[in-house]
Order: structure tokens, then sequence, then C-alpha cells
């Protein structure tokens, strides 16, 4: 069993709609969780970052981490074309270990 | 604003051969990694470097070699290319103040390059 789960999609919405993408994780020593977003062509970029559980929210984006339920959420309202790009979730155990990425969601917003 | 980059978008090598990827950053970025990036896998880390002329393995460093001769540069080396090391090689580096207990490989905030695919044949 990977220790990060992520959906590869691909995931297709129309414009407007409220997007969620989400990961599950086994190793419950995991702190910081992480969402990068990589555009076609183009490495991936640090979106949002959060420290143990609850909510963080950045404009029309919102990361929620349960870790009860080992499982993480990230919310996008009134999606755009240019959300367009795959997701992928990281995450760190609270020593500090290498970052442990998910397979990525691949997300289309079509106009 | 931070960039990295990586010495090709495409490379196609045949199998046995040398090959040589590069990477350069201009933030004086201490830390620096190479994952590469598969359907399905996610990224993987196959080294990292903390310091010029120091490094680590990561988690799949068989077939692979690096070298940090200057704090900027990290180049990955492929000794002997075969089928199974075609993929996307990622380039990052990130600043040891991004670091979860100021342990390198926990940079949290990794500024990646565009990647190169590269095809063994």
């Amino acid at each position: 069993q990977k220790e990060v789960e992520q959906d590869p999609g691909p995931l297709s919405v129309p414009e407007g709609a409220i997007v969620s993408l989400n990961c599950t994780y086994s190793n419950s020593a995991f702190q910081y969780f992480m969402w990068y977003r990589q555009y076609s062509r183009k490495g991936p970029e640090l979106l949002m970052y959060t420290y143990s559980s609850g909510n963080k929210e950045d404009g029309r984006f919102t990361a929620q981490v349960d870790k009860s339920s080992k499982y993480i959420s990230l919310f996008i309202r009134d999606s755009q074309p240019s959300d367009s790009a795959t997701y992928l979730c990281a995450m760190l155990d609270n020593q500090g270990g290498k970052l442990i990425f998910g397979q990525g969601t691949e997300l289309s917003v079509k106009p | 604003d931070v960039k990295v980059t990586q010495s090709s978008r495409y490379l196609v090598k045949r199998t046995g051969e040398k090959v040589f990827l590069e990477c350069v950053q201009d933030m004086d970025h201490e830390n620096m990694f190479w994952y590469r990036q598969d359907p399905g896998l996610g990224l993987r880390l196959i080294y990292f470097s903390y310091d010029v002329k120091m490094k680590e393995k990561g988690d799949i460093p068989e077939g692979y070699s690096v070298s940090r001769e200057k704090k900027e540069r990290f180049s990955l080396i492929l000794e002997s290319a075969s089928t199974n090391q075609t993929s996307m090689y990622l380039c990052a580096s990130s600043s040891i103040w991004g670091a979860i207990r100021r342990r390198v490989e926990s940079s949290y905030e990794q500024y990646f390059g565009p990647g190169t695919r590269l095809t063994v044949t």
C-alpha cells in the first residue's frame, strides 16, 4: 500500500464549478500537508501548506486536513479554465523526513 | 523570482549511453534535488544535496549518480542508460530556512524546473 493515495483522474468540470481534490494517507506521523500545482510542460509549484488538522483558505482555494480520517482535501471555488493543471498532494512527518508525494490528479476546467 | 532551469526539455538516448542532465538555480539555495515523475507513481526522490560536493541518496538512487561542484549547479548522471529510466526528470531547489527541523530533505517549499523528458530506446 502506498503511503499516500491520490486518484489520478482525469477530472473534468465546467467553469464555475466547485472542485474537490483528495488524498488519503496511512502514516499517522504526517503533520505537514502541501498542495502543489503543475501546469502542462512545467514543474510543480507550491500552492498551499497546512500544519496539522483544520482548514486554510487562500482566495478561491481551501485546504482541509482531517487527521482522524487520514484524509486531506483541496477545494477550488468558482473554478476557472486557468485552474486546469495536475494537483499533487505532499506530506511530511514531524521529524522532517522526505516529502512524500501523491500521484497527482489531472483537472480540466471547461469554458 | 526563483528560477530553476534544466539543460534540455526533451532528450532521446540509446541504451548503454552515458547521460548528463544539468540543473541550475539562481536563488543561492543551499538544497537541490533530483526527482523522476512517472504516471501512477508520482514524484520519487533520486538524490539530493545540501551543499557543494555533498550528496545524499534518495529513495531510488540505483543506476544514477550526481555531481555538485558549484552551489548553483546540480547534475544527474545516468552511467549506462536503460529503457526503465525513460521518464520525466525534475530538478528542484530550496532554502534551508524552509525546512522542517532544518532537515534539508524536508524543505516543504521546493522550486522546480520545467523538467526533462528522457526517452531511452
